[in-house]
């Protein structure tokens, strides 16, 4: 069964500086696809970043990235140059159920930044 | 572009009356659709999806049903609310299978 695992509860950032958000999990499939959402305070949820298992290079979004090591199941999302609107709860997923495309998500990662 | 919609946004509810939540999406055909349940401070919960009209697919077992009564129309419904199903409801879409994209919720209090 596929598993997303957040080990990191809360995590908090200075204005302006790096973090790096882990995430890992576990699937029987080869070819699948990763997110990371990001769920402000309104609560609606966004997608921020997609990686496809099959390409080697880190997809890059702006000022998120990730560090995709498909052997170890490990997919860590990197913020660079914070900012205060990117204080909210992060979310991994990891989809399942073949063509229903259900996704299962971890149990989130708290983000502060700090001014 | 596609859209999504959801109402009411808040509802505040007696336990024993009944619930209907809806959600449309705009700009697309034939989506996947999704209900979830997020408690407070914790994860999504997905609770329905569905693949095509008249099509639902339950996660786990609950008060609650849904419907889809039209291509891009989803609704979450429950006839007696029980305190438990106080929580925060957000509705996606899905094109391909993959990626979701999420409404703006609604906030259920079950008082």
């Amino acid at each position: 069964a596929q598993t997303v695992t957040q080990s990191q509860p809360e995590m908090s950032v200075q204005e302006a500086e790096t973090v790096t958000l882990s995430c890992t999990y576990d699937t029987s499939e080869n070819n699948y696809y990763l997110f990371w959402y990001k769920q402000p305070p309104s609560r609606q949820m966004i997608l921020v970043i997609r990686q496809e298992a099959y390409k080697q290079q880190n997809a890059t979004e702006n000022r998120f990235s990730v560090n995709f090591q498909k052997a170890a199941k490990s997919f860590s999302l990197k913020i660079s140059d914070s900012q205060l609107g990117d204080t909210a709860m992060y979310f991994c997923a990891l989809p399942y159920g073949g063509s229903q495309g259900n996704l299962i998500f971890g149990k989130g990662t708290k983000l502060s930044v700090k001014p | 572009s596609q859209t999504i919609h959801q109402w009411p946004a808040t509802l505040v509810q007696p336990v024993g009356s009944p619930l209907s939540l809806e959600c449309t999406v705009e700009g697309t055909s034939n989506p996947n659709l999704y209900w979830y349940r997020q408690a407070a401070g914790r994860g999504l919960q997905l609770l329905f999806y569905s693949v095509g009209i008249g099509q639902i697919s339950s996660e786990v077992p609950q008060n609650l049903s849904a419907s889809r009564p039209q291509d891009r129309q989803f609704i979450l419904s429950s006839k007696k609310l029980l305190l438990s199903d106080s929580g925060f409801y957000l509705c996606a879409w899905s094109e391909n299978s993959y990626e979701q994209y999420f409404g703006p919720g609604t906030r259920l209090t079950v008082t």
